[in-house]
């Protein structure tokens, strides 16, 4: 198994400009999610999925977007890049078999995005 | 106002030394974790409890759910420990971080 695999691992990004994150998981995953980390900070979660079709909004989603057509993928989206979208970004994704997401999350190796 | 405190923010150890790394949350949960991210950036999971005592190689992580506090053990610590380890807690669906906390260990 690949485990989470994202990319791209880099990005430039300038004002304005769009882009999307991807994320795709081969484990089967019901439940993923997109954080950003930033310098001494904790990781924020901008959304999440609990399964393909559904998404809700985490923490920080202001300037992003995602969606969930498959098991597999959980891409994000960002609109209209600003400077304080500078951030490195973590797709993660873990199993939920009721009870809430309780149980070991997997991480992808991040993207580390700079808006100039 | 963050649901999980870590303590300390930075830690300095000489090779062979006992750690510990506290984690305290505020509100019920329905797990927590233990994560370690290391300068490449990468972040896995070390430890899910939600109650007791869980123990890997020298890594040793606890949990009280009556005080909401929980403590990782590094014991005989050495260099390749150095890292960010990260306290998380599930509340429903999501999951909440603490800052981390950035260990050095020196030889």
């Amino acid at each position: 198994n690949a485990g989470v695999t994202q990319t791209p691992k880099f990005r430039i990004l300038k004002i304005g400009q769009s882009m999307t994150l991807q994320c795709t998981q081969d484990m089967n995953h019901n439940y993923m999610y997109w954080y950003r980390q930033d310098p001494g900070m904790g990781l924020k979660l901008i959304y999440y999925s609990v399964g393909a079709g559904i998404t809700d909004k985490g923490e920080v989603p202001n300037g992003y977007n995602v969606s969930r057509s498959t098991t597999e993928d959980f891409p994000l989206r960002l609109e209209l890049a600003a400077p304080s979208q500078t951030s490195v970004y973590f797709c993660a994704s873990t199993v939920n078999w009721g009870g809430g997401a309780s149980y070991e999350q997997y991480f992808g190796p991040g993207t580390r995005l700079t808006v100039t | 106002k963050n649901e999980v405190e870590q303590s300390p923010q930075n830690l300095t150890a000489q090779e062979g030394e006992f750690i510990t790394i506290n984690c305290s949350y505020s509100v019920g949960i329905s797990a927590l974790h233990w994560l370690q991210q290391h300068p490449g950036g990468g972040i896995v999971s070390l430890f899910m409890l939600s109650s007791g005592k869980k123990k890997h190689g020298r890594l040793i992580a606890t949990i009280n759910i009556q005080e909401k506090h929980s403590s990782l053990h590094i014991t005989a610590s050495h260099p390749r420990d150095s890292a960010v380890y990260i306290c998380a807690v599930t509340i429903g669906n999501q999951f909440y971080f603490g800052t981390g906390t950035s260990l050095t260990v020196i030889p």
